[in-house]
């Protein structure tokens, strides 16, 4: 069946270190394959997507790689800031009349 | 403003009541989706809708109703069958043709 598994949280970094979060996807077909994330008291909101192999979304410094050969797609961010704390969810759609399968969330918290 | 309007943002209802969380939107999207997420927790799938009129259960959908009589409108009633309500309700709204799903700012409700 189709998958996520991400990293376990909490991921506790300093401001303007580097940043990656695990994402592995086990899926029949061709998913696309999304980057969410959650502020405290919050909805979620899209960061960013990618829809085939070797495609690279990014949104506010974040980047993620659609890599299909290793089925992943981690999340990096070059220098975190302490606004960026939050709870970031892997996700992935194979067909557009699919629900979305989620990835259990990881914590990030960012140390002045 | 376009978006996705959840009411209210906290409730508290007693033990035995059942209780109705709206889910709104103006983004003119098809389907829509009510989703459960417990503290700490990811998101687990309690009802979809993807056309008016009609709507699935989703994985948790034991103690709960959805109603899809509009396009803009998809509430959730929380019966008393339902054994631990206390949790954040996020309503999500997802275009035609399209993988990537929106959220509102979500329902915390705690029953006592």
């Amino acid at each position: 069946g189709n998958s996520v598994t991400q990293m376990e949280g909490p991921v506790t970094l300093s401001e303007e270190a580097f940043l990656t979060i695990n994402c592995t996807y086990t899926a029949t077909g061709y998913p696309s394959l999304f980057w969410y994330v959650q502020y405290p008291g919050e909805g979620l909101q899209l960061l960013l997507k990618a829809t085939k192999a070797d495609d690279k979304g990014s949104n506010k410094g974040f980047e993620a790689t659609y890599r299909k050969e290793t089925t992943s797609f981690h999340l990096e961010k070059g220098s975190v800031q302490v606004s960026d704390s939050a709870v970031y969810f892997c996700a992935l759609s194979v067909d557009s009349n699919y629900q979305l399968i989620w990835g259990a969330g990881t914590k990030l918290i960012i140390k002045p | 403003d376009g978006g996705i309007t959840q009411s209210p943002k906290y409730l508290f209802r007693k033990e035995g009541q059942n209780v109705t969380l709206s889910c709104e939107q103006n983004l003119n999207h098809d389907a829509m989706y009510w989703y459960r997420q417990d503290p700490g927790q990811g998101l687990r799938l309690i009802y979809y809708s993807q056309i008016v009129n009609d709507f699935q259960k989703g994985d948790i959908a034991e103690g709960y109703s959805v109603s899809r009589e509009k396009k803009e409108s998809f509430p959730l009633t929380v019966t008393s069958a339902q054994k631990n309500p206390t949790a954040f309700y996020l309503c999500a709204t997802k275009r035609t043709g399209l993988y990537e799903q929106f959220f509102g700012p979500g329902t915390r409700l705690t029953v006592l």
